[in-house]
């Protein structure tokens, strides 16, 4: 079984602060990671994945996210949020090898940057 | 690259009708694309995955019947909602994937039914 948790629903921030949206994981085997991004009435966006190698990954937008084994985590970073970040975010984990190739998603995080 | 489109983008129909949605890999040919249900700022719900030529496995608690999905060809599948009701408005969302990239996920923008 394979899970993901997203503890805060909502993280609000000022602009030019950084920003921190948390997710722990579950599986059995090696983890693949995801993290996207929603805005109203759109599909995801792809921001950034950990398959394997460094575990500190940078993707899109300024985002980054540092894969850590030992607390099962990826927490995603931005050292300066800007208020165009204001959306839904979603963490999403795939076990390697992988039953089925099915994604498990976290609840979601609803990040609001306030100007 | 790895671009995946829908059509419509969203769609008003009356109770009692169908609608189809389709779901395309328009740089790739996608072996398995995956169905998502989403309700308002909530996460995505797994519907039903399916590979090309064979049927679709669909998720506990969905209706085979009523979400009939079709996948035709390695680049086009689609989900047909049949008999629509009010509570199948949602927001619904495809996406794609092949062997190659470590069968990673690529998703669609999505398409809103809104059942009258």
């Amino acid at each position: 079984a394979q899970s993901v948790a997203q503890p805060e629903d909502q993280v609000n921030v000022a602009e030019g602060n950084p920003l921190t949206v948390k997710c722990t994981y579950s599986v059995s085997g090696n983890p693949y990671l995801f993290w996207y991004v929603q805005y109203p009435n759109r599909g995801l966006q792809f921001l950034l994945k950990y398959i394997t190698g460094d575990n500190l990954v940078k993707g899109s937008y300024g985002f980054e996210a540092e894969f850590n084994k030992s607390q099962t985590s990826f927490h995603l970073k931005k050292p300066s949020a800007l208020v165009s970040d204001s959306a839904l975010y979603f963490c999403a984990v795939r076990s390697d090898p992988p039953n089925d190739y099915k994604l498990s998603f976290g609840a979601g995080t609803t990040v609001t940057v306030r100007a | 690259g790895a671009v995946v489109s829908q059509h419509p983008s969203w769609v008003i129909c009356k109770s009692g009708t169908s609608v189809k949605i389709e779901c395309r890999s328009l740089d790739f040919q996608a072996t398995t694309m995956f169905w998502y249900r989403q309700f308002p700022k909530q996460s995505l719900m797994l519907m039903a995955t399916s590979n090309e030529g064979s049927k679709a496995t669909y998720e506990q608690g969905v209706e085979k019947d009523k979400f009939l999905i079709n996948h035709a060809s390695l680049t086009l599948s689609t989900l047909t909602v049949t008999s629509a009701h009010p509570e199948d408005s949602s927001f619904y969302i495809c996406s794609a994937s092949f062997e190659s990239s470590y069968n990673e996920q690529f998703f669609g923008p999505g398409t809103r039914l809104t059942v009258l």
